[in-house]
């Protein structure tokens, strides 16, 4: 079966300091993959899509930055946090059956 | 551009009654509609969609959602609610974006409170 993993669950970083927030899923093959964020525990906002191995397409301009390594696996980077880069940060993936599948996040608290 | 919306920010329940969650949306061509829910601190999770066929999705946890091409509506719906309902609720629209690539446009969610 397919499962989609993410880590770490919670993370208190910084001003000015690097993240690496990573995300994979199993039991497919070149899936689609997304990074959501959640401000406010509220609405997402799409960051970054991937369609393949180094293919990614970012939605806003911001602080942060993706790579997709390996076919399944997916990580948002920053080399400077800002304290406005905190919230809730989900990774998903588009299963075959055109359903969305995510993580379960990645609570960020930039201090 | 793909869009949906939530007008309410927190729905009231009492447990045992009927519960509507409302969504509408814009979009150009046939609409792929999803129902999220989100517990506190967790991810979200899948709920039910709407691709083609017949109005009325049924889903997880006995809810159900009604597709409405004329209203462009599709809210969610429980006959019943339950304490363990209350979470935050998402709508969403699929949009393929420039190239053909699928991605999902979130509402901005519904809280919805079960009250004993």
């Amino acid at each position: 079966s397919q499962t989609i993993h993410q880590w770490p669950a919670t993370l208190v970083q910084p001003v000015g300091s690097p993240l690496s927030l990573e995300c994979t899923v199993e039991g497919t093959s070149n899936p689609n993959l997304y990074w959501y964020r959640q401000a406010a525990g509220r609405g997402l906002q799409l960051l970054f899509y991937s369609v393949g191995i180094g293919q990614i397409s970012s939605e806003v301009p911001q602080n942060l930055s993706a790579s997709r390594p390996q076919d399944r696996q997916f990580i948002l980077s920053s080399k400077k946090l800002l304290l406005s880069d905190s919230g809730f940060y989900l990774c998903a993936w588009l299963s075959p059956g055109g359903s969305y599948t995510f993580g379960s996040g990645t609570r960020l608290t930039v201090v | 551009a793909q869009s949906v919306a939530q007008p309410e920010d927190q729905v009231n329940v009492a447990e045992g009654n009927p519960l509507t969650v409302k969504c509408t949306y814009s979009v150009s061509g046939n609409p792929y509609l999803f129902w999220y829910v989100q517990y506190p601190n967790r991810g979200l999770q899948f709920l039910l969609k709407y691709i083609t066929g017949d109005n009325l999705v049924k889903g997880s946890y006995g809810f159900e959602a009604e597709f409405n091409k004329s209203q462009t509506s599709f809210h969610l719906k429980k006959p019943s609610a339950l304490v363990s309902d209350s979470a935050l609720y998402f709508c969403a629209v699929r949009d393929m974006g420039s190239g053909g690539y699928n991605k999902l446009i979130f509402g901005a969610g519904t809280r919805l409170a079960v009250h004993p």
